[in-house]
């Protein structure tokens, strides 16, 4: 049962342009919401986050937008460069929960020139 | 801030033998860790969370056994694999929570290897 969903394994964006990447989750305890960015045999790393209290947090080129009736989150970079080019992972956890967090599949993002 | 380090990075082990894999929080205390494996093109699985000082819980199907756990103190969780066979080769990460946020931080991860 994938209770968090990205439906887009990959997504191809030019330089400059902006990045929308989505996700989707099921259980309605989820309250806090989290983007990660992952290279090849590394670590992910913690890009930004949102509450379930608010609809939408920015920070630099990075912001997220949740959608809490749909159940559907967003991430847009803008502009886009070549170093985002990585597998970005949407997280997500309950209030309760230990703070585990359950992991959607990722989106592969390439940047073109 | 908010560094979490990982030891080995890459190791290679013959089947039968087991393998210890350290987690730790370099510039603050964590109270709990996590442990997650990824195989290749597939998402992080949670397989554990850490406490220290006390027992580690475990995902359903994670074996305790298999996958044996210590926190030890506030800045290192362990992870040994018991007796690897070659199904256990996999990337094996942790995670730690920053005290009095809900955002994990996670180390580089490990390449287990078993022959």
């Amino acid at each position: 049962d994938q209770q968090v969903k990205q439906n887009s394994p990959s997504l191809s964006v030019q330089e400059g342009r902006i990045s929308i990447l989505n996700c989707d989750y099921t259980n309605s305890m989820f309250d806090y919401f989290l983007w990660y960015k992952k290279y090849p045999a590394e670590g992910p790393t913690f890009l930004i986050s949102i509450s379930s209290i608010k609809d939408k947090n920015e920070d630099g080129r990075f912001t997220v937008f949740l959608n809490k009736s749909a159940k559907h989150l967003s991430l847009h970079i803008v502009p886009s460069q070549p170093g985002d080019s990585a597998v970005y992972f949407c997280a997500a956890s309950a209030q309760g929960g230990g703070n585990k967090l359950t992991f959607g599949t990722g989106t592969q993002l390439k940047v073109e020139l | 801030g908010a560094v979490v380090s990982q030891h080995p990075s890459w190791v290679i082990c013959k089947s039968g033998t087991s393998v210890k894999i350290e987690c730790r929080s370099l510039d603050f205390q964590a109270t709990t860790m996590f442990w997650y494996r990824q195989f290749p093109k597939q998402s992080l699985m949670l397989m554990a969370t850490s406490n220290e000082g006390s027992k580690a819980t475990y995902e359903q199907g994670v074996e305790k056994d298999k996958f044996l756990i210590n926190h030890a103190s506030l800045t290192l969780s362990t992870l040994t694999v018991t007796s690897a066979h070659p199904e256990d080769s996999s990337f094996y990460i942790c995670s730690a929570n920053l005290q009095s946020t809900d955002t994990q931080y996670f180390g580089p991860g490990t390449r287990l290897t078993v022959l």
